[in-house]
C-alpha cells in the first residue's frame, strides 16, 4: 500500500518568512495530492491539493508543487502570519479520477508549524 | 456553506461495549468515508462507501466496525466490541466527485475505558 513520508516534523519560522513542508509518496499509482491544516482540537481542513497532472499549484500565500518523478511534493508557505500555527498534514491517494484504484487517503505524519512573533 | 455533522462530539463506553457514531454527509454528496485519529498522531482512513456498499477498507477496520446509511442522509460506524485501543477521534467525511477535497465533519471522540 501507499507510504507518505512527511518532514520536519516541527517547523518553526519567524513570522514574515517562509515556511516549507515536504512529503514523499511510494506508490507511482498516487494522482491526488491534498493538504491539510488541522488547529487543535479541530477537524483537518483543506487548504490546498494538487492532481498529478499538474507541477504547481497556487493559492494566494500557499503553494503545491509535485514531481512525480522523484515522488515527492511541498508546501509552502509566504510571508508566515500567527494564524498559520497549525499542525500540517500532506496526503495522497490514487482515486482521483473515476474508476482510478483506491480513494482512501493516506496521510504524512504531520507537520507542526510554530511561528515565532 | 454546508458541513458533515457528526454525532455525539464526545462518547465514553466501557470497554467490551457497543458504539455507533453518527454522520449526516452533506446533501448532494456521493462518496462518503470515515477516518480516526488517535492523539497526536496522523489521520488514518477506515472505509470509504459509495452506492450504499463498501468500496474500499483499510486493515484497521476489521470484522468489528461496520458502516451504514440506513435511511438515505445518516451514515453510521459501529464499533462491535471496543477495546482501549479504539479511544481515537474519529472523522467523518463526503465529497460529491471522487478526487475532490474532502469535507470532514467537526468529529467524535471516543473514549474506551
Amino acid at each position: 500500500g501507499e507510504n507518505v513520508e512527511q518532514h520536519p516534523s516541527t517547523l518553526s519560522v519567524q513570522e514574515g518568512d517562509s515556511a516549507v513542508i515536504k512529503c514523499t509518496y511510494s506508490d507511482s499509482a498516487s494522482n491526488y495530492f491534498p493538504w491539510y491544516k488541522q488547529e487543535l482540537g479541530k477537524r483537518p481542513q483543506l487548504i490546498i491539493d494538487i492532481r498529478s497532472n499538474v507541477g504547481e499549484k497556487k493559492d494566494q500565500r500557499i503553494a503545491v508543487t509535485l514531481n512525480k518523478t522523484a515522488k515527492h511534493f511541498s508546501l509552502h508557505i509566504t510571508e508566515t502570519q500567527p494564524e498559520d500555527s497549525a499542525v500540517y498534514f500532506c496526503a495522497a491517494s490514487s482515486g482521483a479520477y473515476a474508476g482510478g484504484g483506491a480513494d482512501g487517503l493516506t496521510f504524512g505524519k504531520g507537520t507542526h508549524l510554530i511561528i515565532q512573533p | 456553506e454546508p458541513e458533515v455533522t457528526q454525532t455525539p462530539s464526545h462518547q465514553v463506553t466501557q470497554m467490551g461495549q457497543e458504539v455507533i457514531l453518527r454522520c449526516v454527509p452533506i446533501s448532494n454528496h456521493l462518496y462518503f468515508y470515515w477516518y480516526r485519529q488517535i492523539l497526536g498522531q496522523k489521520v488514518e482512513f477506515l472505509v470509504s462507501f459509495y452506492n450504499n456498499e463498501i468500496s474500499e477498507k483499510s486493515e484497521i477496520f476489521d470484522d468489528q466496525f461496520s458502516v451504514e446509511r440506513p435511511d438515505g442522509s445518516n451514515f453510521t460506524l459501529k464499533i462491535r466490541s471496543t477495546k482501549l485501543e479504539d479511544s481515537a477521534m474519529y472523522f467523518c467525511a463526503s465529497i460529491a466527485d471522487r478526487g475532490n477535497g474532502y469535507t470532514f465533519g467537526s468529529g467524535t471522540r471516543l473514549t474506551v475505558v
